[in-house]
């Protein structure tokens, strides 16, 4: 079954980081893209990040400069540093692929992990 | 940037009705416009891609249509199951690849 778990949201003091994975299996994150997708509480959802198979990365004007994604190979895991965090990075924050082909269509996603950046 | 507009913003509906949703795109997707319902809760669940290919699993009733900048997306007979949120996504340009700001369906 492909499957991807998002872990390691909480809650985070404005100005401070925080490093979300997103484990994969049933599929290599080295093959095809890993994203990431945000949604605030009770609103809409806003593409954040990609890496790409062959290392392109690209990131939402919004997290550009503080936000960091990367992979590792040999635990099939992307990860998303986010630092100086700002209240309006509060979300739940989604890892998806597309398991199929290299569309930006999304399928899987992941269950989602909350970040609450407040103090 | 490609900005995506849902329309309603909230769609009453009673069960076994029909319901239909727009997207529309500030400049042309071709036909790279994906659908997602998304219930309380959940993850958002892939319904349709490429305009109006369903996704696997994805029941018969749901269909989506348009190219360019005017999409649709069509729930032929309602159940209480389809009563969620859903989202349009343009994939065209990828930087940013942009959501539209969601339909929400709800029971009439």
């Amino acid at each position: 079954e492909v499957q991807l778990v998002e872990t390691g949201g909480g809650l985070i003091q404005p100005g401070e980081s925080l490093r979300l994975s997103c484990a994969a299996s049933g599929f290599t994150v080295s093959s095809t893209f890993v994203t990431w997708v945000r949604q605030p509480p009770g609103m809409g959802l806003e593409w954040v990040s990609v890496i790409h198979s062959g290392g392109g990365i690209y990131y939402a004007d919004s997290v550009k400069g503080r936000f960091t994604i990367s992979r590792d190979n040999s635990k099939n895991t992307v990860f998303l540093q986010m630092d100086s965090l700002r209240a309006e990075d509060t979300a739940v924050y989604y890892c998806a692929t597309n398991y199929y082909d290299t569309s930006g269509w999304f399928d899987p996603w992941g269950q989602g992990t909350l970040v609450t950046v407040s103090s | 940037e490609i900005v995506m507009t849902q329309s309603p913003a909230t769609l009453s509906v009673s069960p076994g009705e029909r319901a239909t949703l727009s997207c529309r795109a500030s400049q042309s997707v071709s036909s790279n416009l994906a659908w997602y319902q998304q219930k309380p809760g959940q993850a958002p669940r892939l319904l349709i891609y490429s305009t109006s290919t369903r996704a696997t699993g994805v029941p018969a009733r749901f269909s989506g249509s348009g190219s360019g900048t005017e999409f649709t997306l069509t729930i032929s007979s309602l159940l209480s199951e389809d009563f969620a949120v859903y989202y349009c996504q343009q994939y065209n340009n990828w930087f940013p690849l942009t959501f539209g700001g969601g339909t929400k369906v709800e029971i009439k």
